[in-house]
């Protein structure tokens, strides 16, 4: 059973660029929420995509925007690149219908901006 | 606006001891809690969870909730060089999302 799955593991990317990270999420999970970590702090939520909609958003920019497709997984796009925007980009699956809401992280992206 | 804090540490602990990491959150109505472990350089693996005030144990660990107080802790038993990592308290915020703390570094030194 395959777990949360993230690619590219590394990139690298210049100011004012444009970068798409995938995810796909544990099997059986339909509901996929994207998080960026800076350096020492705690994961920040960015977006959760819940049936191909956008269903909660974080503090985060119009610059960040993504997509959940028929099979569940996700991309998120990141428009005009900030040095600030480099972090670990954490995708996270949970399953539906659940009393606790568990969710379960991929390896993560780790994006660096230059 | 939901916040959870950590001490960020370092905690330091010798190899055999009991660790006990602490977290305290803002919003009372908060319901679920959860204890992440992040090795450097690594995504954050769950370790455990709570919803009920008092203790629940697996293994090694134990989550304590008191809801009152707005307090969670995780208690490391037995500490091995081994669980030395950044440990992430989070909250679930209705169901949409969790709300982290910026972690403790735990060092058990041999």
């Amino acid at each position: 059973d395959a777990g949360v799955t993230q690619s590219p593991t590394h990139l690298i990317k210049t100011r004012g660029q444009q970068v798409t990270l995938r995810c796909s999420p544990k099997s059986g999970h339909d509901t996929v929420s994207w998080y960026q970590q800076a350096l020492g702090q705690g994961p920040q939520f960015i977006f959760q995509y819940y049936e191909e909609e956008e269903r909660q958003r974080g503090n985060f920019p119009d610059r960040f925007s993504g997509h959940q497709f028929p099979n569940y997984s996700s991309e998120l796009n990141v428009n005009a690149l900030l040095l600030g925007d480099s972090a670990l980009y954490l995708c996270a699956s949970s399953p539906a219908g659940r009393t606790v809401y568990e969710q379960y992280f991929g390896p993560g992206t780790r994006l660096t901006v230059t | 606006q939901k916040e959870v804090e950590q001490n960020s540490g370092p905690l330091s602990v010798p190899e055999g001891a009991i660790a006990s990491l602490n977290c305290t959150y803002s919003d009372r109505g908060s319901q679920s809690f959860f204890w992440y472990r992040q090795y450097s350089g690594k995504s954050p693996e769950l370790i455990m969870f709570i919803y009920s005030n008092g203790d629940k144990e697996d293994g090694r660990f134990t989550a304590q909730l008191n809801k009152a107080s707005q307090y969670v802790s995780l208690l490391i038993r037995d500490s091995q060089p081994s669980d030395s990592a950044t440990y992430l308290c989070a909250l679930d915020n209705y169901g949409q999302n969790f709300v982290f703390g910026p972690g403790t570094r735990l060092s058990v030194l041999p």
